[in-house]
């Protein structure tokens, strides 16, 4: 199993639509977690941490599951300028070790 | 803060040529990382440095491939001989180490071998 793993898409949405990426990581001890965002032809730019408890920011909405070991991405009301790549990140248990990227998701807002 | 400053931003070179990409990471970030990225394999981290000295570079290629960090505020990424099969985008990142906070990546380097 592959340390993070995402459905690559892609995703093609409407605007205004509601859409949700799901992302699995093989370490159940994994420190902590993060949405990245990454336009064509762009660095990778951090999009929000996950917490454990959830959280919000705007549109979106990022919630963890360490008991099934999954990270989820909740886009509402989409816009054209949400299409990106999504990459799911997670950092490893093992003290200051590097995070570890997905290959990320990517979602096209149509109008 | 100007962030995580790479040069060049494009680079075109025969097979064979010695490339260097260089690196400023942010002011104050004492860990730094080259990851190389491509479609079929996404972002590969290549190495890594804490304090300037590496750390892990067991992602590094082969021995064609070498990065140094002769002090805080400048890394390079030197191959030597370039292939091909080296083209892809480079980008290094920066962060406080210890933090609980994700990377700052630069614009990256794209590099195209022919």
């Amino acid at each position: 199993r592959k340390e993070v793993e995402q459905d690559p898409g892609p995703f093609n949405v409407p605007e205004g639509a509601t859409v949700a990426f799901n992302c699995t990581y093989s370490n159940s001890a994994s420190q902590s977690f993060f949405w990245y965002r990454q336009d064509c032809r762009k660095e990778p730019k951090l999009l929000m941490s996950v917490y454990s408890s959830g959280n919000e920011d705007g549109r979106f909405t990022a919630q963890l599951n360490r008991a099934s070991q999954y990270i989820s991405l909740l886009i509402r009301d989409s816009k054209l300028s949400d299409s990106a790549t999504y990459l799911c990140v997670v950092r490893p248990p093992l003290g200051n070790t590097p995070l570890v990227f997905g290959k990320g998701t990517r979602l096209s807002v149509i109008a | 803060d100007a962030g995580v400053i790479q040069s060049p931003r494009h680079e075109v070179t025969e097979m064979g040529q010695e490339v260097t990409l260089r690196c400023k990471p942010i002011s104050g970030h004492n860990s730094l990382f080259w990851y190389r990225q491509t479609m079929m394999r996404g972002l590969e981290l290549l190495i890594y440095f804490n304090n300037n000295v590496p750390i892990d570079d067991s992602g590094m290629p082969e021995d064609r491939f070498s990065a140094k960090m002769p002090n805080a505020s400048f890394s390079t990424l030197k191959i030597q001989p370039s292939e091909p099969r080296d083209s892809a985008v480079y980008f290094c990142a920066s962060s406080a180490q210890g933090s609980n906070y994700g990377y700052t990546f630069g614009s990256g380097t794209r590099l195209t071998v022919v």
